[in-house]
């Protein structure tokens, strides 16, 4: 099935460091969100975005829809480790209410 | 956020059995829930949406007769995967969009259950 490509695959941040990761289609989305997913568990979200330009925050979180409606990205300042997970975007393409789901990036955290 | 729940959480089962997932929208009512499927460390991907009092629409490439799903109730959804074999073996997700515009509104994730086959 189609996915989304999302970057990067993994990091690994000091405790404190700002974290940016983005998702990107070949097609363009009428609506972007954020998830986060820890092991064994089913996906939370975190910010849903709607409108083209958007930019939505959510804590430490901030999330922006891309002006072409092809991309999203979603930042984390002042990582803790808690943060420690699987962040997926999804986004819901015009004429449907199916997601489709980026590829994940997997976030570590070092204290 | 809406709660949606799943169960089991975990079940190992034999070759050739069925076994059942449930759904539960647990504080609002899902006239329209969805199943995913998820292997070990990739994506999840969609695999059928269920509608109440209605047949489920199956994604392209997954067996409806294999995965038989069951929309009962406005708070339920079941799926059973039937003659189970190892290849099944993965992480069933379910979620359920919360709101008053129906199918479009913002999906809600149960918590999934492994389903591990012997």
């Amino acid at each position: 099935g189609q996915q989304l490509n999302q970057s990067p695959q993994s990091m690994f941040i000091q405790e404190g460091e700002d974290v940016s990761m983005n998702c990107t289609s070949s097609s363009i989305f009428n609506t972007w969100l954020w998830y986060k997913q820890e092991p064994g568990e089913g996906p939370v979200l975190l910010i849903a975005l709607y409108k083209a330009g958007e930019l939505t925050s959510n804590g430490r979180l901030t999330a922006q829809f891309g002006i072409t409606r092809k991309d999203s990205f979603l930042n984390i300042s002042a990582s803790i480790p808690s943060d420690v997970g699987i962040y997926f975007c999804a986004g819901i393409a015009s004429g449907t209410y199916k997601y489709i789901f980026g590829t994940g990036t997997r976030l570590k955290v070092l204290a | 956020g809406a709660v949606v729940s799943q169960h089991p959480s975990r079940v190992i089962c034999k070759s050739g059995t069925s076994v059942k997932i449930e759904c539960r929208s647990l504080d609002f009512q899902a006239t329209t829930m969805f199943w995913y499927r998820q292997f070990p460390k990739k994506s999840l991907m969609l695999m059928a949406t269920s509608n109440e009092g209605s047949k489920a629409t199956y994604e392209q490439g997954v067996e409806k007769d294999k995965f038989l799903i069951n929309h009962a109730s406005l708070t339920l959804s079941t799926l059973t995967v039937t003659s189970a074999h190892p290849e099944d073996s993965s992480f069933y997700i379910c979620s359920a969009p919360s709101g008053t515009s129906g199918f479009t509104d913002t999906q809600y994730f149960g918590p999934g259950t492994r389903l591990t086959v012997l």
